[in-house]
């Protein structure tokens, strides 16, 4: 199976201020057929199921506002929150869709 | 407008099994596999497999693999996850989600609280 870490575990950033979250997968997640990258990520709030943002690596879902990026390529992902904001408090997750039998990274906390 | 509604709470004793179901409308079910994902409080998403509506081919997790069951009626648009032998450690929220294009899952269940508990 392929395997996602992500780091940091957790992270405090001011209002306004850059997040950055970091995901590695253990095998490059490049699908040869489209040169995309078969990674997503989400955010989850308490008590809700997680929310999609980005497929592909990078593209974002309709609705989710543009402060949210991704980006990355291979083994190493990025998702970005260029000013956070209050409503932004959540844990992310990065997930791999490369092969039939997915898996999820651990999760980073993001906090102010 | 949820697309994926799933069975409300449960309470299974260690040893017993447990069927969760998770109801589409608002789309063509056949269209869109349906993945099944669970989380124990504190913890990530746990990925448990896969179910194609449409032909009913499956995919689990080598975890799951003889204890779990994914299965569709395709009448009611309802899928279904079923986990045997339950332990103390498969407690946690069960999620059903719909897959969209090549594997992201772009509507989620509002999770199932399994708790097992003699």
């Amino acid at each position: 199976d392929i395997v996602m870490t992500q780091s940091p575990d957790s992270l405090a950033v001011s209002l306004g201020e850059r997040a950055s979250i970091n995901c590695k997968s253990s095998q490059s997640l490049l699908h040869s057929s489209s040169n995309k990258n078969s990674v997503a990520w989400y955010q989850q709030k308490p008590g809700q199921p997680p929310k999609l943002l980005i497929h592909w690596a990078s593209t974002r879902e309709s609705g989710v506002p543009d402060r949210f990026s991704g980006s990355g390529s291979g083994t190493d992902f990025t998702l970005t929150i260029s000013s956070l904001q209050a409503e932004d408090v959540a844990v992310y997750y990065c997930q791999q869709y490369q092969t039939s039998l997915f898996t999820f990274g651990p999760g980073t906390r993001v906090d102010i | 407008q949820v697309p994926l509604v799933q069975s409300g709470a449960d309470v299974k004793k260690p040893g017993a099994s447990v069927k969760v179901s998770c109801r589409a409308s608002g789309y063509t079910f056949i269209s869109h596999d349906i993945h099944w994902v669970r989380q124990a409080t504190g913890q990530g998403p746990e990925w448990m497999g896969w179910m194609n509506p449409y032909s009913g081919t499956t995919g689990y997790a080598e975890k799951f693999q003889g204890r779990v069951i994914m299965t569709r009626n395709t009448s009611i648009t309802t899928a279904y996850m079923e986990l045997s032998s339950l332990r103390s450690e498969d407690t946690a929220v069960y999620y059903c989600a719909r897959q969209y294009g090549s594997g992201w899952l772009d509507f989620w269940g509002q999770g199932t609280l399994v708790t097992v508990s003699s």
